[in-house]
């Protein structure tokens, strides 16, 4: 298995600013993702943080709003831009192992609070 | 849109075993089913997977059906720290392919 950390793990935000979040993981994986889980709903995936190159967006998500960068194997941010209440969400990364393809690992999870 | 349907909830007395269903009527040949479970404030927890036969490892075992389009979970015996919301998942073998998530059942473990 992959083992995940993220900071921070919780924080309280103003309306209009920006939040970095940061997902470091203990050895090599092949791909990166970053989802968001909503109060009292299931997951959703935001994006797939590519090595080196821009990350690739699901629907109703932009690079404006969450730009992620990926600088190397075992590392990710995700940026939650000009952030308003709607943003409050757990966020979730989770990588796939390199040697271990079929089995996705998710990290604990960062708390925001927007208000 | 998500390709499985699962109970919203269900409950089971702790000892007992945990069999939670899911269908994947569209599932198509390379497609695995993927079981994950998420205790309250946790990221989610990988179980199990499997593509055709069945498969058990320490957690848990998963029964697919011949015609692949349902599938059971297995939770031999249950216990208070098994309450959690459980994500039956279908997705593609392929590398690049991406684990999207259901509403989920939630489990409840009762003493």
């Amino acid at each position: 298995s992959a083992v995940i950390s993220q900071k921070p793990s919780r924080d309280i935000c103003q309306r209009g600013t920006s939040l970095t979040i940061q997902c470091q993981v203990d050895s090599q994986v092949t791909m990166m993702f970053w989802y968001r889980q909503q109060p009292g709903q299931s997951l959703t995936l935001i994006a797939t943080a590519n090595q080196g190159s821009e990350a690739t967006y699901e629907s109703g998500f932009v690079i404006d709003k969450f730009p992620i960068s990926r600088p190397n194997l075992t590392f990710s941010t995700l940026t939650v831009s000009n952030m308003s209440p709607e943003d409050s969400s757990i966020y979730l990364c989770s990588v796939r192992h390199l040697l271990n393809r079929e089995t996705q690992y998710f990290g604990p999870g960062t708390r925001l609070l927007v208000l | 849109d998500a390709k499985t349907t699962q109970p919203t909830s269900m409950d089971c007395a702790e000892g007992r075993a945990a069999n939670l269903p899911c269908n994947h009527s569209t599932i198509s040949g390379n497609e695995y089913v993927y079981w994950y479970r998420q205790i309250h404030s946790q990221g989610p927890q990988y179980i199990i997977h499997g593509l055709k036969n069945n498969e058990t490892n320490e957690m848990a075992s998963l029964i697919i059906t011949e015609d692949r389009k349902s599938s059971t979970l297995i939770l031999p015996h249950a216990t208070l720290r098994d309450t959690a919301v459980y994500y039956c998942i279908v997705r593609d073998g392929g590398a690049t392919n991406k684990l999207i998530f259901g509403t989920g059942t939630l489990l409840a473990v009762q003493p």
